[in-house]
């Protein structure tokens, strides 16, 4: 069965400097890999896939993401952190056209 | 449509109602799943519908909860007897689940949600 980890139920990050949101995934074959945002009292908002290709892999926002096979990971990164990133983060895989498993989310908290 | 329509926003009911929440998934997507959320939790999973074939139902959390989707587009998802502890925001997302013009869309959509609360 697949599975997606995010290790940290919260990151809290000084705004200007460089953020880090984790996340680990299990599953057969080829992983399809996504990054999801979810601003307060909103909908969650898809920011950025890897499917194939590069492992660095840019999205919404300024946000990327880099695909790790080795260690099976899909890290979301954003050079410079503003305020306004506070948000719940999810993680989320499929295996080719399967169902997409998301993680349980990371609140990202950007402190002024 | 545009994107995922879900119907109502907002639902009030007392304990021990039934619920029908709706969901009109983005045309063409053939995969539909519904999620839970408590307030600022993660994703609960209920069900997953891709195209003809069984729903993934392994995330419904009792046999009072129910979903169907007619026509391979809109979804009803059922509460019967409702019960405080159902009180959540709703979501549902769909996918398109293949590929496209040589492009892969494998991610999913998500409408904003019915917020039901059980009094």
């Amino acid at each position: 069965a697949q599975s997606v980890a995010q290790p940290e139920d919260q990151v809290n990050v000084a705004e200007g400097n460089p953020l880090t949101v984790k996340c680990t995934y299990s599953v057969s074959g080829n992983p399809y890999l996504f990054w999801y945002v979810q601003y307060p009292n909103r909908g969650l908002q898809f920011l950025l896939k890897y499917i194939t290709g590069d492992n660095l892999v840019k999205g919404s926002y300024g946000f990327e993401a880099e695909f790790n096979k080795s260690q099976t990971s899909f890290h979301l990164k954003k050079p410079s952190a503003l305020v306004s990133d506070s948000a719940l983060y999810f993680c989320a895989v499929s295996g080719g056209y399967q169902k997409v498993t998301f993680g349980t989310g990371t609140k990202l908290q950007v402190i002024p | 449509g545009a994107g995922v329509s879900q119907s109502p926003s907002n639902k009030v009911t007392e304990k021990g109602k039934d619920v029908e929440l709706r969901c009109d998934p983005i045309s063409g997507h053939t995969a539909l799943y519904w999620y839970r959320q408590s307030l600022g939790q993660g994703l609960e999973f209920l069900i997953y519908f891709q195209g003809n074939s069984a729903p993934d139902k392994s995330g419904l959390p009792s046999d009072r909860f129910s979903a169907e989707r007619t026509g391979g587009s809109v979804s009803t998802l059922t509460i019967q007897r409702t019960q405080q502890e159902d009180s959540a925001v709703y979501l549902c997302a769909s996918s398109l689940a293949g590929r496209t013009g040589g492009k892969v869309n494998t991610e999913a959509f998500f409408g904003q949600g019915t917020r039901l609360t059980v009094v």
